[in-house]
């Protein structure tokens, strides 16, 4: 069984960019779509984007378009969410998680970004 | 953009009891509706897909039901280990996909 690291929390500056990497244990990423989601603090969570790397597409959330970059590595076992230009609204819980289409089975530990000055 | 309303934002409700939560979209999401539990520093965690189809390892006792617009997550006898936050999400008209605000099943 798959199971999704995170990288370690993240403590980041306004207008700064930060990157969070979600490596697959016990697998690999190649034949799966995955999805990056955020969640401030007693809220839902919230969908940015996704990445199927065996076919190197992408979908990203309008709102997120522009500033926001997820890709995999070359041997297909990491993936990566950048986000840039970054302000105190994006501090939150930022997931991982495997999309098996009807739903999200497999999700990493959370990596928590605050952005702060 | 579908947005998700769940009801009640909080259930109070004692162990062995029932629970009944609503999700509401609106627009018709047909049966693309998932339902997930989060507990405190955690993961969320996939309970229920497609309406009503429990992902694997979900005891019997979560079940969904709806279509459309209006969908019920049931819970029925209630656990110790249920007592968590639950949110519906939706993939129709995606992207992008949303998620409801969530239910806080607490103990009465």
């Amino acid at each position: 069984q798959v199971q999704l690291v995170q990288s370690g929390p993240e403590v980041k500056k306004p207008g700064s960019s930060v990157k969070v990497s979600c490596k697959a244990s016990g697998g690999s990423v190649r034949n799966d779509a995955f999805s990056w989601m955020r969640q401030a603090p007693g809220q839902g969570p919230e969908w940015m984007g996704d990445i199927n790397p065996m076919f190197d597409a992408r979908n990203y959330a309008q709102k997120f378009q522009g500033r926001l970059s997820i890709s995999s590595d070359d041997s297909k076992t990491t993936l990566y969410m950048e986000l840039s230009s970054l302000i105190s609204n994006d501090t939150a819980v930022y997931y991982c998680a495997r999309d098996i289409r009807y739903g999200f089975d497999i999700w990493g530990q959370g990596t928590l970004v605050t952005v702060s000055s | 953009e579908i947005v998700l309303t769940q009801s009640p934002a909080i259930l109070s409700l004692a162990p062995g009891e029932r629970a009944t939560l609503s999700c509401r979209a609106s627009q018709s999401v047909g049966t693309h509706l998932a339902w997930y539990q989060q507990k405190p520093g955690q993961a969320p965690r996939l309970l229920i897909y497609e309406t009503s189809t429990r992902a694997a390892g979900v005891p019997a006792r979560f079940s969904g039901s709806g279509s459309g617009t209006d969908f019920t997550l049931t819970i029925g006898s209630l656990e110790p280990e249920d007592f968590a936050v639950y949110f519906c999400q939706q993939r129709t008209n995606w992207p992008p996909l949303t998620f409801g605000g969530g239910t806080k099943v607490e103990i009465k």
